[in-house]
């Protein structure tokens, strides 16, 4: 049973261009969060999907889409990069309806270098 | 003040140690209590979640204290594999279900 994926594993990007991370969730989950986690910090919530709706966001730019696919799979989307956006961007993958303590469970990631 | 504050790292302890972290979260909406472990350059899993009654796992114990607003996390007879970022997580029900992370705590057990 294969758990989350994300892709490309790492990316090189230049300030004011455009990025799309890619996203499959665990085998039988429909729900789909994104975080971001800079050097020595914890993650932050980005946003999250269910149902191809962005159904709750955390506290980042327009810059910052997503999408969801049929399939359950998710693309994370950064517009005009900024050097400031270099990090780990983690996908985190859940079943809705499960409670308060609904594990999430979190890909490899992608590490997102902004020269 | 920020959402979810853990002791500052990183704990450099022996093999057989008994280490405790603590961890305190700003907003008494939050709903359920997690510890998350990190691998250097991997991503967060679930170690334990944190129930108000306390639980157990072997050799780690997780305490919730709800009107202190503070978790903590102990871990007995450390091993060499328990080196790691511990982070501690909260979630808010207004919040859905996005978890709020601390910065973690990076414990290093030598031998």
């Amino acid at each position: 049973d294969a758990g989350v994926t994300q892709s490309p594993t790492h990316l090189i990007k230049t300030r004011g261009q455009q990025v799309t991370l890619r996203c499959s969730p665990k085998s039988g989950h429909d729900t789909v969060s994104w975080y971001q986690q800079a050097l020595g910090q914890g993650p932050q919530f980005i946003f999250q999907y269910y149902e191809e709706e962005e159904r709750q966001r955390g506290n980042f730019p327009d810059r910052f889409s997503g999408h969801q696919f049929p399939n359950y799979s998710s693309e994370l989307n950064v517009n005009a990069l900024l050097l400031g956006d270099s990090a780990l961007y983690l996908c985190a993958s859940s079943l809705a309806g499960r409670g308060d303590y609904n594990e999430q469970f979190f890909g490899p990631g992608t590490r997102l270098t902004v020269l | 003040r920020k959402e979810v504050e853990q002791d500052p790292g990183p704990f450099n302890v022996p093999e057989g140690a008994t280490v405790a972290f603590n961890c305190t979260y700003s907003n008494s909406a939050s709903q359920s209590f997690f510890w998350y472990r990190q691998d250097c350059r991997k991503e967060p899993k679930l170690l334990m979640s944190v129930y108000s009654s306390g639980n157990e796992d072997g050799r780690f114990t997780a305490q919730l204290n709800r009107a202190s607003q503070y978790i903590s996390l102990l871990i007995r007879d450390s091993k060499l594999s328990d080196s790691a970022t511990y982070l501690c997580v909260v979630n808010m029900r207004q919040a859905g279900t996005a978890l709020i992370f601390g910065k973690g705590t990076t414990l290093s057990v030598s031998s």
